[in-house]
């Protein structure tokens, strides 16, 4: 079974630009969460998705926004992108939301660098 | 603020020998999770713990839940080269919120 891919894997941009970021969940996964990963804050949650519905959201400003589509696949966005958001952004699936005991798996990340 | 706090933040040691890192928070966790992860890559599962109290093993890593489902060890044993790597843990809340810790650094050492 294929593991949960992330398009692309490196990502240049400048500040003011904006991004988007894919990921594909394992077959038969319906939840996808997305996290920030950075140096000085680790990891940090962003949003879950399922059934196409934002069901959590992290503390991050209106510029990072998600959707999932029908087929469980889910993009991020980054608009007015800042020097800060320069990290690795992780998409991890589940085969339901919350892990009350349901495992998730990470994708390997795309890394953005914001110039 | 780290909900999660993750000691110690680094740890080098060498082949052969035995360490364990742990994993606290003041509020109670509905269920905790160990990654490990490599330069370049998402973390990988390791174990989920989901009751007080809980003891895991997988190979020569130990895992155990505290009683009061507040905290959480993991406890190598005869460390490898390929045990090398970013430890962290990952807690879900009962309000549903999930953190994860900063994460242990681990090298052994040939």
């Amino acid at each position: 079974k294929a593991g949960v891919t992330q398009t692309p894997r490196y990502l240049i941009k400048t500040r003011g630009q904006q991004v988007t970021l894919s990921c594909s969940p394992i077959s038969g996964h319906r939840s996808v969460s997305w996290y920030q990963q950075t140096p000085g804050q680790g990891l940090q949650f962003l949003f879950e998705y399922f059934s196409e519905t934002q069901r959590n959201k992290g503390n991050f400003p209106g510029r990072f926004s998600g959707r999932q589509f029908s087929n469980s696949r889910s993009e991020m966005n980054v608009s007015t992108l800042e020097l800060g958001d320069s990290a690795l952004y992780l998409c991890a699936s589940s085969l339901v939301p919350g892990f009350g005991g349901e495992e998730q798996y990470f994708g390997p990340g795309t890394r953005l660098t914001v110039t | 603020t780290q909900l999660l706090k993750q000691s110690p933040q680094f740890l080098s040691i060498q082949e052969g020998e035995n360490l364990t890192v742990y994993c606290n928070s003041s509020s109670v966790f509905s269920s905790l999770q160990w990654y490990r992860q490599e330069p370049g890559e998402g973390p990988v599962l390791l174990v989920t713990v989901v009751t007080g109290g809980e003891v895991k093993k997988l190979k020569r890593l130990t895992f155990q839940f505290g009683d009061a489902r507040k905290d959480s060890s993991l406890h190598i044993t005869a460390a490898q080269t390929g045990d090398t790597g970013l430890y962290l843990c990952a807690g879900r809340y009962n309000n549903n919120d999930m953190r994860f810790g900063a994460g242990t650094r681990l090298t052994v050492k040939p």
